[in-house]
């Protein structure tokens, strides 16, 4: 049972233009989220976040959306540049369960950023 | 700061044997998570320790356990490894188990032969 669906195993983008990642998710106790970035050989490294309180959060050229009556978030990368290349990890929390804050991941999104 | 640690880097290992793996948190956390990463199914959660006890856990066999130490540092074992075992685990830090942001580490590739 596949909570956080990132249906998109692949998305390949020009170098300057907008890089959007989508993730969905099913359980309604999520009230948090995360976006990772991993590089081949590394660890992922946390990029950004997003409580349910807010729709919109941004740092830098990452700005994460959330949309809770579809339970959907997105993640644009503007300008894309050919060092955003790796793979996205879309994860999620439930912080009011108090054992269920958990990280649950969705499968990932590998972005390439065309020159 | 140093980071998340761990090792062993690589790891090859036959069906039947044993594995321990180890995870040195980034210094004053407490919590440190263990995830198991294979193509196509993401990060899938292992468990969770805080303060030497185990948090949450996720749902795998009981041939995967995990322990942590008094100095927060962890270890994974995983006894009568299965083909279907080889991934990479990835361990993960945060201060506080109630702190959403985890630092991972750079994991230990096993390959189960």
């Amino acid at each position: 049972d596949q909570q956080v669906k990132q249906n998109s195993p692949s998305l390949s983008v020009q170098e300057g233009r907008i890089s959007i990642l989508n993730c969905d998710y099913t359980n309604s106790m999520f009230d948090y989220f995360l976006w990772y970035k991993k590089y081949p050989a590394e660890g992922p490294t946390f990029l950004i976040s997003i409580s349910s309180i807010k729709d919109k959060n941004e740092d830098g050229r990452f700005t994460v959306f959330l949309n809770k009556s579809a339970k959907h978030l997105s993640l644009h990368i503007v300008p894309s540049q050919p060092g955003d290349s790796a793979v996205y990890f879309c994860a999620a929390s439930a912080t009011k369960k108090s054992s269920g804050d958990k990280l649950t991941f969705g499968t990932g999104t590998r972005l390439a950023v065309r020159p | 700061k140093a980071g998340v640690t761990q090792t062993p880097r690589y790891l090859i290992k036959t069906r039947g044997q044993q594995v321990t793996l180890s995870c040195s948190p980034i210094s004053g956390h407490r919590s440190v998570s263990w995830y198991q990463q294979t193509p196509g199914q993401g990060l899938q959660f292992l468990f969770e320790y805080f303060s030497e006890t185990q948090r949450n856990k996720g749902n795998f066999p009981g041939r995967f356990s995990g322990r942590q130490f008094s100095n927060s540092r962890s270890e994974m074992n995983v006894s009568t490894l299965e083909l279907g075992d080889s991934a990479l685990y990835l361990c993960a830090s945060r201060q506080q188990a109630s702190y959403n942001e985890q630092f991972f580490g750079p994991g230990t590739r096993l390959t189960v032969l």
